[in-house]
């Protein structure tokens, strides 16, 4: 079945630093979505890829869909505080309007 | 302003007891879905409706029941059959007419066991 792959599972930067993330499947798909989740509220989308080969920015955010649909790439730019969380991607599975979740990327400023 | 709206925010159950989450949008999506998150997990698809009086199970139906009587809204209940409820639970809602449209997610319920 489908499956996506994030990594890294975790990541301690320091405040100011570029960060870099990304989710890959064995499958092809045809929409790529980056959410934000913070400690004990719901997801919020950050940014929706619907075309192979796309580049998107939202602010300092800025995610790609890869060439090949089968991976997808974001990057945060001089991280602050505030960013910290955890960054889920998604995609619609092929038969039905059910998402695809990976399991995560928990981001963690270091003190 | 639009949105979904799940309650209550933290939810306690007894043993043996059903509780039931709610959750209503007035975004007027008409598909909607419940998810349940562990603590270092992922989201896991509980149940998901397309449209009112009609729902499908997801990867984790077993111990769970929802209805779709209303288009607004989706209640989930945790039954007694589900012996391992302690989880975050997510609402979520989409446009059903376009398969890629993103989920929109409201802000959870914790249910904790006494």
């Amino acid at each position: 079945g489908q499956q996506l792959n994030q990594s890294p599972q975790s990541m301690f930067i320091q405040e100011g630093e570029d960060v870099s993330m990304n989710c890959t499947s064995s499958s092809i798909f045809n929409t790529w979505l980056w959410y934000k989740q913070d400690p004990g509220e719901g997801p919020v989308l950050l940014i929706a890829l619907y075309k192979a080969g796309e580049l998107t920015s939202n602010g300092r955010l800025t995610a790609q869909f890869g060439i090949t649909r089968k991976d997808s790439f974001l990057n945060i730019s001089a991280s602050i505080p505030s960013d910290v969380g955890i960054y889920f991607c998604a995609g619609p599975m092929d038969s039905n309007y059910q998402l695809i979740w990976g399991a995560g990327t928990k981001l963690i400023i270091k003190p | 302003d639009g949105g979904i709206t799940q309650s209550p925010k933290y939810l306690f159950r007894k043993e043996g007891q059903n509780v039931t989450l709610s959750c209503e949008q007035n975004l007027n999506h008409d598909a909607m879905y419940w998810y349940r998150q562990d603590p270092g997990q992922g989201l896991r698809l509980i149940y998901y409706s397309q449209i009112v009086n009609d729902f499908q199970k997801g990867d984790i139906a077993e111990g769970y029941s929802v209805s779709r009587e209303k288009k607004e809204s989706f209640p989930l209940t945790v039954t007694s059959a589900q012996k391992n409820p302690t989880a975050f639970y997510l609402c979520a809602s989409s446009i059903l007419q376009v398969s890629n449209q993103p989920q929109h997610f409201g802000d959870g319920t914790r249910l904790s066991i006494l």
